[in-house]
């Protein structure tokens, strides 16, 4: 139980243009996700809180219009990625707990390449 | 401000040379502290969740244990599959219930 998961794995894209990033609770409902952005060998950034059916929350110095984060159902948030640069780079990771607990299940991570 | 402090940042060991991370942390009120495993271009993968001082968790060849300022994660005979970085996280009562601050890894390398 307790499976994440994110698509795409991997994603290449030219500078100005959007990505959008899927996370998926596949086997629980989740009310609150996590978006993390982590650099080569550093930890784990958390960029904002995705809750479903309202505003994301987003942590201090992350712009929020860049990154829109839509969370419209309880098993899954999407995080866009608008005019992306390469500066934007990164791998993006989502996280979800279960209702009751407080451990956060995290996914396999996209891979963002803006050339 | 919540604080992470893992140290050492970097781990080599022999197969079946035991040895242990330690992950200091500074929290207004400790709801939980968590060990992950993350290898390279993957997501964390959840080990432990450890919730007050004294508690001790065990998984194979990975045992967690707490105090008031720090947790250690003991790693008895280990093999080359346990290579990974690990990464130890905080909880605190205060903010969103379940935001997490992570310290920063030790990668774990251990030879056969």
């Amino acid at each position: 139980g307790a499976v994440v998961s994110q698509h795409p794995s991997r994603v290449i894209c030219k500078s100005g243009t959007s990505v959008k990033i899927e996370c998926r609770s596949l086997d629980f409902q989740a009310t609150t996700m996590f978006w993390y952005r982590q650099f080569p060998k550093k930890s784990l950034m958390l960029m904002a809180t995705s809750n479903e059916g309202s505003k994301a929350t987003y942590e201090q110095g992350v712009e929020k219009d860049k990154f829109l984060i839509n969370h419209a159902s309880l098993t899954l948030s999407t995080l866009t990625v608008t005019s992306a640069h390469p500066e934007d780079s990164s791998f993006y990771i989502c996280s979800a707990g279960l209702a009751g607990g407080y451990e956060q299940y995290f996914g396999p991570g996209t891979r963002l390449t803006v050339t | 401000e919540d604080q992470v402090t893992q140290s050492p940042e970097a781990l080599r060991l022999q197969e079946g040379e035991s040895s242990s991370l330690n992950c200091s942390y500074t929290v207004s009120g400790l709801r939980g502290l968590f060990w992950y495993r993350q290898d390279p271009g993957k997501g964390p993968e959840f080990l432990f969740t450890l919730y007050s001082a004294g508690e001790e968790k065990e998984k194979e060849r990975l045992k967690a244990t707490l105090t008031k300022k720090e947790s250690f994660l003991h790693i008895t005979a280990p093999k080359p599959e346990d290579s990974a970085t690990y990464l130890c996280a905080v909880q605190a009562f205060s903010g969103s219930a379940r935001q997490l601050t992570f310290g920063s890894g030790t990668q774990l390398t251990v030879l056969p």
